[in-house]
């Protein structure tokens, strides 16, 4: 099955600076690539995805970018904010359903203002 | 509109105590999940329903059963709680044939087996 593996576990940047989480998967098959804030206490919800026909994607400060080819996708944060901080997920699957989402293990990221 | 609905918020079961966990969704979709997520780790699937009457393994099933006799609801069982089973449990659904893959997650259910 696949194999999603996430980077960095924990990531403290300053208020205003970018913060960037990296994650790679094993089954090339995958096509569809969401990522996930986890706010302390709260459920998982979606803040930006990417399909496998489309290298990046942007919504505001938030982007995704996905290399097929190496098999790896990050979630990139511009000028970061306190009410950033949270666990983010990325996760892999090769079904437009979510049946066989893969998540990876998460990253905490701590903006400090 | 409700969205994902879990109950109970919190639990405390003591080892070879069954219980069950309820999800409800009022947003009509045809696939519904159980993950759980351990302390510091990612979500894993337990169980996952395409419709209803129909029920698949997902990565770590063994210790748990689901039913899923309506569209909105998709009960988790627990028979013979062990310690392994305390995690905090989600239950999410989606409408993957309308294009939008979303996952929308229930509150979650913290389970702790003592």
């Amino acid at each position: 099955g696949e194999n999603v593996e996430q980077h960095p576990s924990t990531l403290s940047v300053q208020e205003g600076d970018s913060a960037v989480i990296k994650c790679t998967y094993s089954d090339s098959a995958s096509n569809y690539f969401p990522w996930y804030k986890q706010e302390l206490g709260k459920r998982p919800q979606l803040i930006i995805d990417i399909r496998s026909n489309v290298g990046e994607k942007k919504d505001q400060r938030i982007a995704v970018t996905l290399n097929k080819t190496a098999k790896h996708f990050s979630l990139h944060i511009t000028e970061t904010q306190p009410e950033d901080s949270a666990v983010y997920f990325c996760a892999a699957s090769n079904h437009p359903g979510a049946n066989n989402l893969f998540f990876g293990t998460g990253t905490r990221l701590t903006v400090i203002p | 509109n409700a969205g994902v609905t879990q109950t109970p918020k919190f639990r405390i079961l003591k080892i070879g105590q069954s219980m069950t966990l309820q999800c409800t969704q009022d947003m009509n979709h045809n696939y519904m999940y159980w993950y759980r997520q351990d302390p510091g780790m990612g979500l894993k699937l337990i169980y996952y329903s395409v419709g209803a009457g129909i029920t698949d393994k997902g990565e770590v099933p063994n210790g748990y059963n689901v039913s899923r006799s309506t569209t909105e609801d998709f009960p988790l069982r627990l028979e013979l709680a062990a310690p392994s089973q305390t995690s905090v449990y989600f239950c999410a659904s989606s409408y993957p044939t309308t294009g939008l893959p979303e996952a929308f997650f229930g509150q979650g259910t913290r389970l702790t087996v003592v």
